[in-house]
């Protein structure tokens, strides 16, 4: 299992241009999750999905779209880069495991930079 | 609206000591509390979690306490390693499946 894949890990952006942030499962999870970290912010909720078919905003969903593209995949798109969209964006997932368990998996990251 | 306020931001142990990372929740609909530890270039990872009908977990060094009527949980981890170095991050949920939200992190150096 490769658990939450993000594509790609790293990316330059010039003001403006727009870019998709790919985002795949193999845990056969119902939610999906996009986060943005950002330094003394901590993890903010950009958009989710709470099952295939259906999403819904998050904390911070300005200047961003999203696509649950199928179970497994989850994208998130940026129309016209800006500057203050630099940060690191963190995937993630979770189905019902036990009762007790609400466990979220993250993805390693794509540190994206707008320039 | 913040709804977990994690303190402190920053947190230098030394190895074999204690470190104690503390988080405030507004909303009582919250029933799920989790910390999670991130090491950098990773993502976070799921280190421990408590409901709120026990006040203490423990895992290893890992503790979880929980005061409901105080609406605060904090993380222990006892004898503390280098290996331990990392942010850790306090969160909450109402329900099954339902977005986290996250405290700001804390960063944990522990020196030897």
């Amino acid at each position: 299992n490769a658990g939450v894949t993000q594509t790609p890990k790293f990316q330059v952006l010039k003001t403006g241009q727009s870019m998709t942030l790919q985002c795949a499962q193999d845990m056969n999870h119902n939610s999906m999750y996009w986060y943005r970290q950002d330094p003394g912010m901590g993890l903010r909720l950009i958009y989710y999905s709470a099952s295939e078919g259906t999403t819904d905003k998050g904390e911070v969903p300005n200047g961003y779209n999203v696509s649950r593209l199928n179970k497994r995949e989850f994208s998130l798109r940026l129309e016209s880069a800006a500057p203050s969209q630099t940060s690191v964006y963190f995937c993630a997932s979770s189905g019902t495991t036990t009762y007790f368990s609400y466990e979220q998996y993250f993805g390693p990251g794509t540190r994206l930079t707008v320039t | 609206q913040q709804q977990v306020k994690q303190s402190p931001q920053s947190l230098i142990v030394q190895k074999g000591g204690i470190s104690i990372i503390n988080c405030a929740y507004e909303n009582t609909a919250f029933d799920y509390f989790p910390w999670y530890q991130q090491f950098p270039g990773k993502g976070p990872a799921l280190l421990i979690a408590i409901r709120p009908d026990v006040s203490e977990k423990k895992e290893g060094r890992f503790t979880i306490s929980f005061n409901k009527s105080a609406k605060q949980f904090s993380l222990h981890i006892m004898d503390s390693q280098p290996g331990d170095s990392a942010t850790y991050f306090c969160a909450a949920s109402i329900l099954r499946d339902t977005p986290l939200v996250f405290g700001k992190g804390t960063r944990l150096s522990v020196i030897a």
